[in-house]
This record gives structure tokens, sequence and C-alpha cells, in this order.
């Protein structure tokens, strides 16, 4: 079974672009969570999505949005960027809401 | 807001010592997760326990899941440099998101 995939793996954007990150969950998994991570924050939660619908939604401006599609498949968008957007963005998957977490590798974008 | 506390942040040791990490928490936890991250990479998840006062075994990591569902604790036995990296706890609850602890970051030195 195919592990959950995430592209790009690295990206570069300028200041004021804006970027999509995709996130293919692990097959029969229907839930998929977005975090951000960086060395001084930590693991934070962005957002949970579940049937197409966002249940859960972390404390992060509203640049910062996502959607899922009907196969399960997630993207998250990010617009207006800022250098302080550099982070390693991973996607998660779970079989239900609020289960265990099955983690791709993460897109590492660096803003500039 | 439920707050997951791990300790300690940093752990340097020898190869062959044994070490333990806490994670501790005011809020019952209907689950609790155990990931290790390496450098540029997504948490691999370790393991899930359940039931209060668990105890589940994975080689040489012991993971133990408090009576009250509260806290956790993963003890390494006989540490090796390929133990090196970010261990994460992570706690579920009904109708929460999935909550993670701020990390233990593990060297372990040759």
């Amino acid at each position: 079974k195919a592990g959950v995939t995430q592209t790009p793996r690295y990206l570069i954007k300028t200041r004021g672009q804006q970027v999509t990150l995709s996130c293919s969950p692990i097959s029969g998994h229907r839930s998929v969570s977005w975090y951000q991570q960086t060395p001084g924050q930590g693991l934070q939660f962005l957002f949970e999505y579940f049937s197409e619908t966002q249940r859960n939604k972390g404390n992060f401006p509203g640049r910062f949005s996502g959607r899922q599609f009907s196969n399960s498949r997630s993207e998250m968008n990010v617009s207006t960027l800022e250098l302080g957007d550099s982070a390693l963005y991973l996607c998660a998957s779970s079989p239900e809401l609020n289960t265990e977490a099955f983690f791709g590798q993460g897109t590492r974008l660096t803003v500039v | 807001t439920q707050l997951l506390e791990q300790s300690p942040q940093f752990l340097s040791i020898q190869e062959g010592e044994n070490l333990t990490v806490y994670c501790n928490s005011s809020s019952v936890f209907s689950s609790l997760q155990w990931y290790r991250q390496e450098p540029g990479e997504g948490p691999v998840l370790l393991v899930t326990v359940v039931t209060g006062g668990e105890v589940k075994k994975l080689k040489r990591l012991t993971f133990q899941f408090g009576d009250a569902r509260k806290d956790s604790s993963l003890h390494i036995t006989a540490a090796q440099p390929g133990d090196t990296g970010l261990y994460l706890c992570a706690g579920t609850n009904a109708g929460n998101m999935l909550t993670f602890g701020g990390g233990t970051r593990l060297m372990v030195k040759p």
C-alpha cells in the first residue's frame, strides 16, 4: 500500500507570491490534516479535512487555505507569501477523524 | 485547549546508555501516539497506546500509557546512533484534533 505522497518536495518562492501544495493520502483514508513545522514553533496544526469538509482549523491567518477533493486528495494554498512562511509543510492521512496520523515526507517551502 | 508537554526538550547521550522521554498533560486522551522524525522527513508512527496502564514494547523501545490516560513515557534501552531523531507524542480525543507535544530531540553519540 502506497504511503502519503506530497508534491513538490522542495519549493522556492518570492515574497508576495502564492503557492499550492498537494497531498495524496493512503488509499482508503478519508481524513487529511496539514501541519507547519519550523525549528522555533515545532509542529503546528493548520487544518483537517474529512469528506471534502474542513472539520478543524488551527490558529493561522486567512492566507492559509485548503480543500479536499472527492478522491480524498487535498491541496493547501498560501497566498501573499511572507518570509516567515518558510517551513516544512506536512500532510498526514488518517482512516477516520482524530485517529492516528500517517505522514508524508513533507514539502520544504523557502520564501525569499 | 489540550496541551501536551514533552521533557526533556533535548537529550544528548552516549551509545549504550538508557533514556526516558516523558509526555504529560492535564487532559485525558482516548489514545496516544509516539512518532520519530528524522531531518527533512515526515514523522513516522512508532506506536499507539489506548488503555490506561498499557505497556507496549518495540525492540529496545518501551512505551507506557499512564493509568489516568493523561501521560506517557518512552524508554529506550541501550541507545544506538540510529535512534537519533525528534520524538513526538500526540494525543487524540473525541471531537478534537490530534494534539502534538513539542518534541524531544535525541542525539546518540557513537
